[in-house]
């Protein structure tokens, strides 16, 4: 199985750039990175996801090291509505499934 | 598009009823998955469904959780008896597979008492 390895809580200011990190040391050559994220008392929204090459969307951008072990889910400039619970997840390996871990709670101070 | 449904939003319900939660996934995707969440133990995959199949129940705590998708447009988690241990906020995603992320449904809060 993937597993992924986040830091439990991280801190920013509004306005201010955010790298979120993420380890998937046994990601599998064709299983997609995805990230989430949960804001209070909501369903999980989908972020973003990649395989290989660094992706952006009007949400955000995932930076994907090159041997595909770790990802870093970028804000460019955090706003308050931004906090939340963020999860990144491979699916299980061979697996269309996605098991999430516990997350990284970022918290945005004005 | 509305998005996945659940419903109900909240449910209450005394130890030993059964409990049916339901799902409208979204017009055209062919994946279905439930999720269960607590504080304990965080997003737990419950089981999955493509093209109505389920493909994986591996997640399902025991035998009193059922769960079924008789159409593409329609799924139900069933739990008979409920026990409060069973009481967390329950989620439904649909998905094209292979294809994108996952929507999420709001939820249901269900409250074992």
């Amino acid at each position: 199985d993937a597993k992924t390895t986040q830091p439990n809580s991280m801190e920013s200011n509004e306005e201010e750039p955010v790298h979120l990190p993420c380890n998937h040391s046994t990601i599998s050559g064709t299983d997609y990175i995805h990230w989430y994220r949960q804001l209070p008392s909501q369903g999980p929204e989908y972020v973003i996801h990649g395989l290989t090459s660094n992706v952006n969307n009007r949400m955000a951008s995932l930076a994907i090291a090159e041997d595909r072990k770790s990802s870093t889910l970028i804000l460019h400039r955090a706003t308050l509505r931004d906090a939340a619970v963020y999860y990144c997840s491979p699916p299980l390996q061979g697996a269309q499934k996605l098991v999430f871990g516990q997350g990284t709670r970022l918290t945005i101070n004005p | 598009d509305a998005g996945v449904i659940q419903s109900p939003r909240h449910e209450v319900t005394e130890m030993g009823q059964e409990v049916t939660l339901r799902c409208k996934p979204i017009s055209g995707h062919n994946s279905l998955f439930w999720y269960r969440q607590t504080m304990m133990r965080g997003l737990e995959l419950l089981i999955y469904f493509n093209n109505n199949v389920p493909i994986d129940d591996s997640g399902m705590p025991e035998d009193r959780f059922s769960a079924k998708m008789p159409n593409a447009s329609f799924s139900t988690l069933k739990i008979q008896p409920s026990e409060p241990r069973d009481s967390a906020v329950y989620f439904c995603a649909s998905s094209l597979l292979g294809v994108g992320g996952y929507t999420f449904g709001s939820g249901t809060r269900l409250t074992v008492v």
